[in-house]
């Protein structure tokens, strides 16, 4: 069974610009959980969706934002790019919301702002 | 508040020697699930190893086993035979089973292990 896939894997974009980053979670997963990771704040939550709905928000300002499709496929999008938004995206499937069940994470986008 | 601590930024263990990375956490929330992941440099997270709140047994994969102590809330990492290519960093994860059910992790600051041959 394939992983969580991320797409790009890289990307560099310069301040003021906006971004989209896409998921593809793992087949039968109907979560997707966004997280971003830098070294000064480590590992935070984004958002998460079910079935195409947003169930849930860290916080983050409004220029985050995220959608997911009818296959679960989930993207964010990133507006008005700051240099602070420098970081590590991960996305992270589970098969379910709710209760106690495994996420699994994909090998993330390297956003860098210039 | 929830909260996950690890007190040890860095580790070092010589190849084949067991190791424990130290995780506590702070929860209200009876029902939670607590995460184990590496990430290696090229920053995929790996996941490790699960234990459910309400499970009586500690648990194990391979050689991954979660030392779970509920009263003293920690969830210590025990890595047995380490391997060079254990070095990473490590990452403890808590969920609550919040009203709703959430798939939110909160992480903490991660501990970095270095295997020495």
């Amino acid at each position: 069974k394939a992983g969580v896939t991320q797409t790009p894997r890289y990307l560099i974009k310069t301040r003021g610009q906006q971004v989209t980053l896409s998921c593809s979670p793992i087949s039968g997963h109907r979560s997707v959980s966004w997280y971003q990771q830098t070294p000064g704040q480590g590992l935070q939550f984004l958002f998460e969706y079910f079935s195409e709905t947003q169930r849930n928000k860290g916080n983050f300002p409004g220029r985050f934002s995220g959608r997911q499709f009818s296959n679960s496929r989930s993207e964010m999008n990133v507006s008005t790019l700051e240099l602070g938004d420098s970081a590590l995206y991960l996305c992270a499937s589970s098969l379910v919301a709710g209760g106690i069940y495994e996420q699994y994470f994909g090998p993330g986008t390297r956003l860098t702002v210039t | 508040a929830q909260k996950i601590t690890q007190t040890q930024p860095g580790m070092f263990v010589q190849e084949k020697e067991a190791v424990t990375l130290d995780c506590t956490y702070d929860t209200s929330d009876p029902s939670y699930g607590l995460f184990w992941y590496k990430q290696p440099s090229s920053g995929e997270m790996i996941f490790l190893i699960y234990q459910g709140s309400y499970d009586q047994q500690n648990a194990t994969e391979g050689r991954y086993s979660l030392n779970f102590q509920k009263a003293r809330k920690s969830a210590n990492l025990v890595i047995s035979a380490s391997q060079l290519g254990d070095s990473a960093m490590y990452f403890c994860a808590m969920r609550e089973a919040i009203s709703g059910g959430y798939n939110k992790l909160i992480f903490g600051a991660g501990t970095r292990l270095a295997v020495h041959p």
